[in-house]
């Protein structure tokens, strides 16, 4: 079964650190996803990404974070500047298209820690 | 996007059916019911989805009420790795993208 992976697996950094959280989704969608889990909260949109453009961004998505289609394959997620409120799961996803019926395929996640 | 109510959560013995209610009131004509999980903090996992019509594949059936405010997610024999949150998310088509707006779901704990 195809999937979406993710690297790394854990991150910790200092804060005021960049980092780079790395995705690659499924070989023939088009459109992907980052989404953010802060420890015991709720799974939260973040951006979406299509035809090398951001297509949607929520409120938490400001100038620290920016997002990256490099090569073919992979996607990733830049924090400029880490805070600790940073610290989270991250999960990358990515669907075929975005009509209706499209099942969105999740990544397991990059847990980031900010200290 | 509509919004739903779950119960917080729920038990379910191990090998029994597990039906998780969802209600969603203010669901308009071209919006689908989606059913997701998220097993231990692991990424969340696609189960089904329906418009109006009951839908079943090799995870589960989601059964719709004929109004369309509720719905039922329905595992027919509960193992202990379904134990896990379960998300229904209403869902309008035709947006910028397919984003997914997620509540507080139900936590499904499977016993032996």
């Amino acid at each position: 079964e195809p999937e979406v992976t993710q690297t790394p697996s854990h991150q910790v950094t200092q804060m005021g650190q960049e980092v780079i959280l790395r995705c690659v989704p499924i070989s023939n969608h088009l459109y992907f996803y980052w989404y953010r889990q802060i420890l015991g909260q709720k799974v939260e949109f973040l951006v979406s990404f299509y035809n090398n453009e951001i297509s949607e961004k929520s409120e938490i998505f400001d100038d620290q974070f920016s997002v990256e289609r490099p090569d073919g394959s992979n996607f990733t997620l830049k924090i400029r500047s880490t805070k600790l409120e940073d610290s989270a799961m991250y999960f990358c996803a990515s669907t075929l298209d975005r009509g209706l019926g499209t099942e969105a395929f999740f990544g397991q996640g990059t847990r980031l820690t900010v200290v | 996007d509509a919004k739903t109510t779950q119960p917080p959560s729920m038990d379910c013995a191990e090998g029994r059916a597990a039906n998780l209610p969802c209600n969603h009131s203010t669901i308009s004509g071209n919006e689908y019911v989606y059913w997701y999980r998220q097993i231990h903090s692991q990424g969340p996992q696609y189960i089904i989805h329906g418009l109006k019509n009951n839908e079943t594949n090799e995870m589960a059936s989601l059964i719709i009420t004929e109004d369309r405010k509720s719905s039922t997610l329905i595992l027919p024999h509960a193992t202990l790795r379904d134990t896990a949150v379960y998300y229904c998310i209403v869902k309008r088509g035709g947006g910028a993208t397919n984003k997914l707006i997620f509540g507080t779901g139900t936590l499904l704990a499977v016993q032996p």
